[in-house]
């Protein structure tokens, strides 16, 4: 079965102090895996698509990596902006086009 | 600006009620997605259409009824057959195959009176 768990749940930084949340995943192949911003009652928004081990992207304080097993967000130098729940979703292999979710973690920065 | 429009925000439901929520998208996407997110929980998906008039059932169903008539709509209804409908009801829609990003609405949170 494909599974997507994210950890830590929840983390609190205090602005400025870089940190990493984890998106680790089991899946009969990856096809990508996406991550997504949400804030309180809205939908989810894109941040990055990866597609295979050793990919990076990067996106203002965001960069997210990727290993056969795991996915890492650094974030540096967050501010308090940035607090946000963020999930991972994983694309299995297949050619149906259903994303599986973590449960997200929430991520709250103190100025 | 093109984008994918649910209504309500907030929705009320009362015992043995249908209820219908609404998703509207104007980025000309093939497909389009309703999931359930429940607090700690993943999303989990309900229904998706890849094309008008054909859906697919997803993980959690029962309950959940869905039309796709039109390729910029897509909407759900939540009948009296589901027991725990009070959630945040998300939709999505997608442009195209291989690995694109879903895009999502700004959701419709249902409660029971």
């Amino acid at each position: 079965e494909d599974q997507v768990t994210q950890s830590p749940e929840a983390l609190r930084l205090q602005e400025g102090e870089s940190s990493s949340l984890n998106c680790s995943y089991t899946v009969s192949g990856l096809r990508g895996l996406f991550w997504y911003r949400q804030d309180p009652g809205k939908g989810p928004e894109f941040l990055f698509t990866l597609y295979s081990a050793g990919e990076e992207k990067e996106k203002e304080r965001l960069k997210a990596t990727l290993t056969k097993k795991e996915s890492f967000l650094h974030i540096t130098a967050p501010k308090p902006e940035d607090s946000a729940t963020y999930l991972c979703a994983v694309q299995p292999q297949g050619g149906s086009e259903k994303l599986v979710f973590g449960k997200g973690t929430k991520l709250t920065v103190n100025p | 600006d093109g984008g994918i429009t649910q209504s309500p925000k907030y929705l009320f439901r009362k015992e043995g009620q249908n209820v219908t929520l609404s998703c509207e998208q104007n980025l000309n996407h093939d497909a389009m997605y309703w999931y359930r997110q429940d607090p700690g929980q993943g999303l989990r998906l309900i229904y998706y259409s890849q094309i008008v008039n054909d859906f697919q059932k997803g993980d959690i169903a029962e309950g959940y009824s869905v039309s796709r008539e039109k390729k910029e709509s897509f909407p759900l209804t939540v009948t009296s057959a589901q027991k725990n409908p009070t959630a945040f009801y998300l939709c999505a829609s997608l442009q195209g195959w291989g690995n694109q990003p879903q895009h999502f609405g700004d959701g419709t949170r249902l409660s029971i009176l």
